[in-house]
């Protein structure tokens, strides 16, 4: 099983909706964050969580929310869903500190589409 | 000015060939650069770290750092096709107190293709 693991995979939605992702972790790690992706935009910072009682906005939170039920898992909510939150959509986790690294665990990401 | 940016893309090389690909960064406060590797429809890959000054060499892959002139590059030797992919740039910035909380920012890629 991966570490990181993002349902839905794959989701096509209509404008207005509310969509839920969601990512559980077997890594143990404090840390979780979710990321978008645009082509040519690299990866932006959405939301991330240092632990359950600590969440915090990213570079490009407006239009999201997002809930840490436990420290394995991360949800990241559209309440109303519009055309250019399309994208490819990643959970990522880390370390508390970084031993030197800070590497980040990627899941396989979730691919969203706002008709 | 974008915080960290990449060189445009897309680049293309020769197989057998140095890849080099670059990055440039804003905030003079940066004390850690890596380098992801996304194949496409994959996730990134973490392939290099560096935190100080001078070259860092992993195999075939050897990343360069210059905080003077804040920029950052990953040079591939001995390009492969299986090197084709996006390369991300990511800067790791300290919060105010110098603790770091592992905020990574990213470059907008540049697509590497290596051609037989």
């Amino acid at each position: 099983d991966a570490d990181v693991t993002q349902t839905p995979r794959n989701r096509i939605t209509k404008t207005g909706k509310r969509i839920m992702l969601e990512c559980s972790q077997t890594k143990g790690h404090d840390r979780m964050y979710w990321y978008r992706q645009d082509p040519g935009l690299g990866l932006r910072l959405i939301y991330y969580s240092f632990d359950v009682k600590d969440i915090n906005k990213g570079e490009i939170s407006d239009g999201y929310s997002v809930s840490r039920q436990a420290q394995a898992k991360f949800s990241l909510s559209l309440e109303s869903a519009i055309p250019n939150q399309t994208a490819l959509y990643f959970c990522a986790t880390s370390d508390l500190e970084d031993s030197g690294a800070n590497v980040l665990t990627f899941g396989a990401g979730s691919r969203l589409t706002v008709l | 000015q974008k915080e960290v940016e990449q060189n445009s893309g897309p680049l293309s090389v020769p197989e057998g060939a140095i890849a080099s690909l670059n990055c440039t960064y804003s905030d003079r406060g940066s004390q850690s650069f890596f380098w992801y590797r996304q194949y496409s429809g994959k996730s990134p890959e973490l392939i290099m770290s560096i935190y100080s000054n001078g070259d860092k060499e992993d195999g075939r892959f050897t990343a360069q750092l210059n905080k003077a002139s804040q920029y950052v590059s990953l040079l591939i030797r001995d390009s492969q096709p299986s090197d084709s992919a996006t390369y991300l740039c990511a800067v790791r910035q300290f919060w105010a107190g110098g603790t770091s909380y592992g905020k990574l920012t990213f470059g907008q890629g540049t697509i590497l293709t290596v051609h037989p």
